[in-house]
């Protein structure tokens, strides 16, 4: 079963870096990634895709203190250089064949 | 740029049927990709609902697929989710967004409250 799995908080202080996990299934360990941002009271937004072999594709926009990479079956967001605007819910998201597949969010606390 | 923007009515009541509709504007959706609808519970995560192709293809989340129904009208730009037998569990904060295996242009959302 394709499942992600994140940590429900995390936090960091502003101006620091803060690394975040998404953890796919057993068995998923090749599979992309995607990482959405949603701030308070807002629709999500795309930040980028990670592939299995750690390159990224960022969306429109996204500054280049958002990062992705990857390590076996995790891949992670980092954001360096927090500011107060990215205290936010951070989804990973990935898909399969008629199937698209949430992580349960991390909610990032700048501190 | 793409903008997608989510319509429908506020207020639904128990056993009955959930209408929306996404009007897509700065691409058309007979050019490509899948077009999708996730919801958000008030206070948790998303989730998926179904996704559509312009040529009428569909495929959505298997726990909904006997009360889910996802058209388009490729004349007007919009696609349209119809979810029936709904209960409070089905109060949500509705998206659509475009879909190329990951969404990468979201609309704004819509609550949709089942309630008598």
């Amino acid at each position: 079963q394709l499942v992600l799995t994140q940590s429900p908080s995390a936090s960091a202080s502003l101006g620091a870096s803060v690394k975040l996990t998404c953890t796919l299934s057993s068995g998923h360990s090749s599979y992309a990634i995607a990482w959405y941002q949603q701030q308070p009271e807002k629709g999500p937004r795309y930040l980028m895709k990670v592939n299995s072999d750690g390159s990224h594709n960022k969306g429109d926009g996204i500054p280049d203190r958002f990062s992705g990479s990857n390590s076996g079956a995790e891949r992670y967001l980092t954001i360096s250089s927090l500011q107060s605007e990215d205290e936010a819910d951070y989804y990973c998201q990935t898909w399969g064949t008629d199937i698209q597949v949430f992580g349960g969010g991390t909610k990032l606390t700048v501190l | 740029q793409v903008h997608l923007q989510e319509s429908g009515p506020g207020l639904v009541m128990p056993s009955e049927t959930l209408s929306l509709t996404c009007a897509v504007s700065g691409y058309s959706i007979s050019s490509g990709y899948y077009w999708a609808w996730i919801r958000q519970p008030p206070g948790k995560g998303l989730e998926w609902i179904g996704s559509l192709h312009h040529s009428g293809t569909t495929y959505c989340i298997a726990s909904l697929k006997n009360r889910v129904t996802i058209s388009v009208d490729t004349s007007k730009n919009q696609f349209s989710l119809k979810v029936s037998s709904v209960t409070a569990a089905d109060t949500a904060v509705y998206y659509c967004a475009r879909e190329d295996n990951y969404f990468d242009y979201w609309g704004q959302g819509a609550l949709v409250t089942v309630s008598s």
